[in-house]
């Protein structure tokens, strides 16, 4: 049954600190999206890579926020320095025309 | 840029009855996808549409693509509890073999009495 994997799924941290999370796509997908999830803004894009290159990041805050694939089976999100305004869940999603979601990373900065 | 707006917002029904949601955009996409996200959860893919006028079924989920290219619905027949949850259209541009992005609407949260 393959799927997309994201680790941790709950993360609390302090303002200030880096944050990691990862995201391991389903095998054979060479596209790999960062969403992001919260009440007041509903899912957003906020990157995507074809072929571990990025495509789009144009979501993403550029001053904090960084993307990578290290290679096809592992795509990463970091954050630093986390403010509180991160807290949110973050999805990763593989595919192309159709895109299927992970669990999600619930990131509380405090 | 695009826009989604996804209708209703909130939906309780009672257990049997048939549902109906839509979405529309202020610009075309060419491919239309219908979401369901559990609480704690992903969302998952129901149905995907990629031509106009096209009318997919799922099971109990049926969902048509506009003609304009600009709106979607989907029906949900012979509600059951387990549908509760949170409904998301997701529309994508994908010209050209490119361009993947998703623009989400706003969801519809369907609650389902027994």
């Amino acid at each position: 049954d393959a799927r997309v994997t994201q680790t941790p799924r709950h993360k609390v941290t302090e303002m200030g600190q880096e944050v990691t999370m990862r995201c391991q796509p389903i095998l054979g997908h060479n596209t790999v999206f960062w969403y992001r999830q919260t009440m007041m803004q509903g899912l957003e894009l906020l990157a995507y890579f074809r072929n571990r290159a990025p495509l789009d990041d144009s979501g993403m805050p550029k001053d904090r926020f960084s993307a990578e694939m290290p290679d096809a089976t592992l795509a990463t999100l970091k954050i630093q320095p986390s403010e509180p305004r991160d807290s949110a869940v973050y999805f990763c999603a593989s595919g192309s025309q159709n895109q299927y979601f992970g669990p999600g990373t619930r990131l509380t900065v405090l | 840029g695009q826009q989604l707006n996804q209708s209703p917002q909130s939906m309780f029904i009672q257990e049997g009855e048939d549902v109906s949601m839509n979405c529309t955009s202020s610009s075309i996409f060419n491919t239309w996808l219908w979401y369901k996200q559990d609480p704690g959860e992903g969302p998952v893919l129901l149905i995907a549409l990629y031509k106009a006028g096209e009318l997919t079924s799922n099971g109990r989920l049926t969902a048509q693509f506009g003609i304009t290219r600009k709106d979607s619905f989907l029906n949900i027949s012979a509600s059951i509890p387990s549908d509760v949850g949170i409904y998301f259209c997701a529309g994508q541009l994908n010209s050209g073999g490119s361009n993947y992005k998703l623009t989400f609407g706003k969801g519809t949260l369907l609650t389902v009495n027994p």
